[in-house]
């Protein structure tokens, strides 16, 4: 299977904390994406990096990139109770397709 | 305002009785993905267009047709479902050449 892993599976925290999730996928890539999915609904794009890129920022998500190792992570400072959602990593395998992490829940508690 | 709308968002339906799942979208892009994910999976993509072209995965089970009459709309057929079959469904849109795929809300398929 081309399918990546996440970890951790789960994760729980307080309001206020931060969340690093972590993520190692198999193939070559063009670049990484990180999506979120709010408990039986669709997918919300939130990141993208680039193979050539090693960090990005985005108001509270920071993702870094290792090609090297094949691996990424999405750190979300100062969490809010709706930050709760599950959380994919997705790669392009240079094609037109997203190959999806296995996901890590994060419920974030007031 | 959706930009990829699913229909229907529930669907129930006896083991072999085939069933038909829409998605629409308004972006006008020219890629289109249908998406399995079973409870507490990454989705998994079953198929996806590039404008007309049709391509399919190779596990996807024979099952599963798809139809895409034009850019704004694509079916999924599933011929005669199985148990294993239930799953949430997930359309998701992209413009080619670009990287981000827009998902719909999905349908949530329950085969009995």
């Amino acid at each position: 299977s081309q399918q990546g892993e996440e970890d951790p599976q789960a994760l729980s925290i307080q309001e206020g904390e931060n969340a690093t999730m972590n993520c190692s996928y198999k193939t070559s890539i063009n670049n990484l994406q990180w999506y979120r999915q709010n408990s039986g609904r669709g997918l919300v794009h939130l990141i993208l990096i680039r193979s050539n890129e090693r960090e990005k920022h985005s108001g509270r998500l920071r993702v870094t990139l290792d090609t090297s190792k094949k691996s990424s992570s999405l750190l979300i400072t100062a969490s809010r109770a709706a930050d709760t959602a599950s959380y994919f990593c997705a790669t392009d395998g240079n094609t037109d397709k997203l190959i999806f992490g296995t996901g890590t829940r994060l419920q974030v508690f007031p | 305002d959706a930009m990829v709308i699913q229909n229907p968002r529930y669907q129930v339906t006896q083991f072999g009785k085939p069933v038909t799942l829409s998605c629409s979208q308004t972006l006008n892009h020219n890629v289109m993905y249908w998406y399995q994910q079973k409870s507490s999976q990454a989705p998994k993509l079953l198929f996806h267009y590039y404008d007309k072209d049709f391509n399919n995965e190779a596990d996807t089970p024979d099952n599963f047709q798809s139809r895409r009459p034009n850019t704004s709309f694509c079916f999924l057929d599933i011929r005669s479902p199985g148990l294993g079959d239930t799953a949430m469904y997930l359309c998701a849109v992209k413009r080619g050449g670009q990287e981000t795929q827009y998902f719909g809300p999905g349908t949530r398929l329950l085969v009995l």
